[in-house]
């Protein structure tokens, strides 16, 4: 079936760690895009990519980073630069302006302890 | 910079229709777009209006479009315990994707 996956569900990281959260679709979608959900501050954008080999940031870029080496896949990487990384992470993919819709994955979850 | 404002809450009977308000700043919007989230789970598209539209029915949901005004509205028609959740409004068009709002968490009293 085609989708938009991410994983692991659930992720816990010692502070000082780097963890990589992964993110795949077959949509054959140009472009992917990674958001961050905190309770009450709605969706905001960490990166973006609208092709392969190409992303820029989004508004809250800092202490993450991004890659872009297939069009199926858009890893995110925290490091410890995050000071607050705790958060759910949202994964989502879709054609290129104009845009029409967002295809979301189920999230991830990271716990920091 | 853009922005897309919702209230955060709202209420409302089982049975009941429930009207779900949105605004917007982005006159450039190609398409306004309506999603919902169950808690732990994704966002998942309910409808989208093209710019052109002012309105658009699909089963229970109606959406209400007032360009001139930048209010776009979710109307969901006998609302059931199934549809509480939180629903996000959003515009797009630019090269970053869509714009969402904070989201507005609606609650079903039985």
């Amino acid at each position: 079936d085609g989708g938009i996956t991410q994983s692991p569900k659930y992720l816990f990281r010692k502070e000082g760690q780097n963890v990589t959260l992964s993110c795949e679709q077959n949509l054959n979608h140009d472009a992917m895009y990674w958001y961050r959900q905190d309770p009450g501050q709605g969706l905001r954008l960490i990166y973006y990519s609208q092709i392969v080999n190409d992303f820029q940031k989004g508004d809250i870029a800092e202490g993450y980073s991004v890659s872009r080496e297939k069009k199926e896949s858009f890893p995110l990487t925290v490091t410890s630069a995050q000071k607050n990384p705790t958060a759910f992470y949202l994964c989502a993919s879709g054609n290129r302006i104009p845009n029409t819709e967002a295809f979301f994955g189920q999230g991830t979850r990271l716990t920091v302890v | 910079g853009e922005d897309v404002e919702q209230s955060l809450f709202l209420s409302v009977r089982e049975g009941d229709s429930s009207v779900i308000n949105c605004t917007y700043t982005d006159s450039s919007s190609t398409y306004l777009y309506w999603y919902k989230q169950e808690p732990g789970a994704g966002l998942q598209l309910l409808t989208y209006i093209f710019s052109n539209m002012d309105m658009k029915q699909d089963q229970r949901l109606t959406v209400l479009l007032n360009k001139k005004d930048k209010h776009l509205s979710l109307r969901i028609a006998d609302t059931q315990t199934g549809d509480s959740a939180i629903y996000f409004c959003a515009d797009g068009g630019g090269a970053d994707g869509l714009t969402f709002g904070k989201g507005t968490h609606l609650i079903i009293q039985p």
